[in-house]
């Protein structure tokens, strides 16, 4: 199985600051990474798929990159919307969450 | 537009089997794969398992002794069966459509549903 290490596990920033998120795969998955986006109550949502590609209307602020077993997630400046949990998904060999990143504002 | 919507009962037994049904519109069910994903109240995310239209199933490994996918062509529909459900079963059960397969991820999700397994 692979196993997805996401961190950190929470953080509180200020509106205006550049969020880093990372996962690292237990193994490697090649591009084979998703990002989402969940907020309370809510079904989460796709927002990068295959480590670096942005889905359709989603806000530029977002980005992702990396490769083989190590990920990185940006919001390149925290907007009040951003507040919510995010999640890496890979599917280089059936599924794998990582454990999710709880994003505050400070 | 593509839609997911799932059902089922809210309270399942211990021991019992879990039964939902996610129905799809919008799209073909036969066009994709689609998956099933759990969240326990408060925790993250657990892929359950994905069923194509053709028969071809694969589960999490940790569950896959108790789990059954399914799909309905003529209803639009896949199912999701869980067996002997314990209280650690207790979660809101998305369905989604799952294109990673095709560059993609889940998308789109239904609302959820959760379930409560409680005697």
């Amino acid at each position: 199985d692979i196993q997805m290490t996401q961190s950190p596990s929470s953080l509180s920033a200020s509106v205006g600051d550049r969020v880093i998120i990372t996962c690292q795969a237990s193994q490697d998955i090649s591009k084979f990474l998703n990002w989402y986006q969940q907020k309370p109550g809510k079904a989460p949502k796709l927002l990068i798929y295959d480590a670096s590609n942005l889905e359709t209307g989603v806000p530029s602020r977002f980005s992702g990159s990396g490769s083989g077993t190590y990920f990185t997630f940006i919001i390149s400046s925290l907007q009040p919307e951003d507040i919510a949990t995010y999640y890496c998904q890979q599917y280089g060999n059936l599924r794998t969450f990582g454990g999710g990143t709880k994003v505050e504002i400070k | 537009q593509v839609q997911l919507q799932e059902s089922g009962p809210g309270l399942v037994k211990p021991s019992e089997t879990l039964s939902l049904i996610c129905s799809v519109s919008g799209v073909p069910i036969t066009s994709h794969y689609w998956s099933w994903i759990r969240q326990p109240p408060g925790k993250g995310l657990e892929w359950i398992g994905l069923v194509y239209y053709n028969g071809h199933t694969d589960y999490n490994p940790s569950l896959k002794s108790r789990v059954t996918m399914s799909v309905d062509t003529s209803k639009n529909q896949f199912s999701l069966k869980l067996t002997s459900v314990t209280a650690a079963d207790t979660a809101v059960y998305y369905c989604a459509r799952d294109t990673v397969t095709t560059g993609g991820g889940f998308d789109p999700w239904g609302q959820g549903t959760l379930v409560a397994v409680s005697s």
